[in-house]
């Protein structure tokens, strides 16, 4: 059976880092493509970036390049997204997927609550 | 890059069918045959409803259905149910970003 298990909820300070991951089981992990995608309260869902975990080739979403770091060590099966500065705007949930094949997501994490506050 | 366009809002009342538009440019919806549709119920993850415009997952009912035209891609939900009250999103694949995919602004169903 296929799994996504992302990290727990996590309360973080401005300015602070942070490291969420999403451990893909039940499949062979380097074969797909991970994505992270972002729900802020009240509003949407938004691409962040996605990931091979095969060679660590990375894209991001325009709005993301530059604030966040997508990675994957394919030798524990896992994606990572972190931050090295939080910021109050962050506060979101955000979601693991693997892509099987092109527009088709099936696979997702059951989320992770990250909060930033002073 | 924006966001696809889909109405913020759409209702129907039990055993009617509904249809939620994606509209588009040619560098996404109307250039690909990549348009994904996701129901997503607070607090769980997304579920994928359609992938390819119009294939439908095993397991997800027939009574939901993919269709494009142009730079609009479609959702039609048939004999509405209850449980089938959620937000739904479109995604299509886009040359415009080197991340090559984007979203739907989202539309909430609401089952009278």
């Amino acid at each position: 059976e296929v799994q996504l298990v992302q990290s727990g909820a996590d309360v973080k300070k401005p300015g602070e880092s942070l490291r969420i991951s999403c451990k893909g089981s039940g499949y062979r992990f380097t074969g797909y493509w991970i994505a992270w995608v972002r729900q802020m309260p009240g509003k949407g869902l938004e691409w962040v970036g996605i990931i091979n975990p095969a060679d660590s080739d990375t894209r991001y979403s325009p709005s993301f390049q530059g604030q966040v770091t997508i990675s994957a060590d394919k030798s524990i099966n896992t994606a990572y997204l972190q931050w090295s500065s939080l910021k109050a705007s962050d506060t979101a949930m955000y979601y693991c997927a693997r892509q099987t094949s092109a527009s088709n997501i099936a696979y997702w994490g059951q989320g992770a609550l990250v909060t930033v506050s002073s | 890059q924006s966001a696809l366009t889909q109405p913020a809002s759409v209702s129907g009342s039990p055993g009617q069918s509904i249809t939620i538009s994606c509209t588009g440019t040619s560098s996404d919806v109307g250039g690909y045959n990549f348009v994904a549709w996701y129901q997503h119920h607070p607090g769980k993850a997304p579920k994928l409803m359609i992938y390819d415009v119009a294939n439908r997952p095993s397991g997800v009912s027939s009574r939901f259905s993919g269709s494009k035209s142009g730079n609009t891609a479609s959702l039609t939900i048939s004999g509405l149910q209850a449980e089938d009250e959620a937000d739904y999103y479109c995604n299509s694949y886009t040359s415009s970003t080197t991340l090559g995919w984007v979203f739907g602004g989202g539309t909430k169903l609401t089952v009278l």
